[in-house]
């Protein structure tokens, strides 16, 4: 299957601070690409859709001054935690869709925040 | 009605067993359907899609019933390693085609 990578896999910082994860779609493109948190022992949840070269759509109760998503090209996503706090700690997974696919989705390994 | 549901579990059951999971769905006019597995701290692992018609792979069935509106997941001769939580994924009609997953249902295999 497809592959797609996740950059950093593990991240702890300090509370006030920003951190960006990456998501790649290394062998194929991705016109869009999705953002999910998901906390211990709980379901995915989706927080916002990525479409290349337009603005995402961000879910309900999610903030998207809080977390800024950049797809500038066919193969790379971006989230950036702004002004993390320990509440943000979560198993981030990024997912990339290829448009010729039957709509299948290939998962990123995941970026676990650690907001101290 | 949630949009997508499964049953939790855990389903505890011994090696060899046959094991089969439900998950239904509100959306009538739903396109495309899969299974996938994660692993504990892991991300999800798309297992099989699950056509109209059924299908098979190894071990594996997944089913289709539209008039109904679910589809399931038979495990046969169940190993310790398909020990993992399966989630459901619905795929609605129209131009976004953003997959709705159901929570999840939790398998041990135990020896």
């Amino acid at each position: 299957g497809a592959v797609v990578s996740q950059h950093p896999s593990r991240v702890i910082c300090k509370s006030g601070t920003s951190v960006k994860i990456e998501c790649r779609s290394l062998d194929f493109q991705a016109t869009t690409m999705f953002w999910y948190r998901q906390f211990p022992k709980q379901s995915l949840m989706l927080m916002a859709t990525s479409n290349e070269g337009s603005k995402a759509t961000y879910e309900q109760g999610v903030e998207k001054d809080k977390f800024l998503i950049n797809h500038a090209s066919l193969t790379l996503s971006t989230l950036t935690v702004t002004s993390a706090h320990p509440e943000d700690s979560s198993f981030y997974i990024c997912s990339a869709r290829e448009v010729s696919s039957q709509h299948e989705q290939f998962f990123g390994p995941g970026t676990r925040l650690t907001v101290l | 009605r949630k949009e997508v549901e499964q049953d939790p579990g855990p389903f505890n059951v011994p090696e060899g067993a046959t094991v089969a999971f439900n998950c239904t769905y509100s959306n009538s006019a739903s396109q495309s359907f899969f299974w996938y597995r994660q692993d504990c701290r892991k991300e999800p692992k798309l297992l099989m899609s699950v056509y109209s018609s059924g299908n098979e792979d190894g071990r594996f069935t997944a089913q289709l019933n539209r008039a109904s509106q679910y589809i399931s997941l038979l495990i046969r001769d169940s190993k310790l390693s398909d020990s993992a939580t399966y989630l459901c994924v619905v795929n609605p009609s129209g131009g976004s085609y953003i997959p709705t997953f159901g929570r999840g249902t939790s398998l041990i295999v135990h020896p």
